[in-house]
């Protein structure tokens, strides 16, 4: 285990506020990743970075911001949280080329009402 | 993702019964990765393949890529419950493993 904590584990919140997901991992892995899984569709990548401040958009990243200042923190954020975007939220990690598995956090059930 | 299709989408099997699901890419992949889903859980890694006609075993399961490598299967041998969950292909298509794009998975039930 890499030693990923993503929180909240649950919450709900309303149509239109801001939230913010963290992810945080011990292991000092370079890359961080951010998906939703939605029944249909999978896993989907949102974004994910590359390193402190290096970060790119995945392939469903409109609506969502992420922030990561430091190695151990990956930050996602729903400025304005729609229906839409109820889901199940995964954090993973990544050491780098040389590995083969991806870690995964343990998922943020999301629920905007 | 409609790169990387999964199938079936589920799978109902009697325990001890031997099974295969397939993950098939629309184009060549650098590397497959199988991966397994408790309900309400992460993922958990179980294999990586990266050569045409590889093959990998752990336990009682077996994955296998192509030659041409856009074909995976995962075969279980002799089924059990703790096999029951979702497993989930996921492709490396840039090389440089630094992100996966992901099947929409594969349900699989085993009857006691």
């Amino acid at each position: 285990d890499a030693g990923i904590t993503q929180s909240p584990r649950h919450k709900v919140t309303e149509t239109g506020t801001p939230v913010t997901l963290r992810c945080h991992q011990t292991e000092n892995h370079r890359y961080m990743y951010w998906y939703r899984q939605d029944p249909g569709h999978g896993l989907r990548l949102i974004h994910y970075s590359y390193g402190v401040k290096d970060t790119d958009k995945g392939e469903v990243s409109d609506g969502y911001s992420v922030s990561r200042s430091k190695t151990e923190d990956f930050l996602l954020t729903l400025e304005s949280a729609t229906s839409s975007q109820t889901s199940v939220y995964f954090c993973a990690t990544w050491v780098g080329r040389g590995a083969q598995d991806y870690t995964f956090g343990s998922g943020t059930r999301l629920t905007v009402v | 993702s409609q790169e990387l299709e999964q199938s079936p989408q589920s799978l109902i099997v009697q325990e001890g019964k031997n099974l295969t699901i397939n993950c098939t890419s629309s184009k060549t992949l650098y590397g497959l990765y199988w991966y397994k889903q408790k309900y309400g859980e992460g993922l958990i890694f179980l294999m990586m393949l990266q050569k045409g006609g590889e093959e990998k075993s752990h336990e009682k399961i077996t994955a296998k890529l192509d030659e041409k490598k856009q074909q995976s299967s995962l075969h279980i041998t002799a089924s059990q419950p703790s096999h029951a969950g979702i497993y989930l292909c996921g492709a490396d298509y840039t090389g440089a493993n630094s992100k996966l794009t992901f099947g929409k998975g594969i349900t699989l039930s085993v009857r006691p």
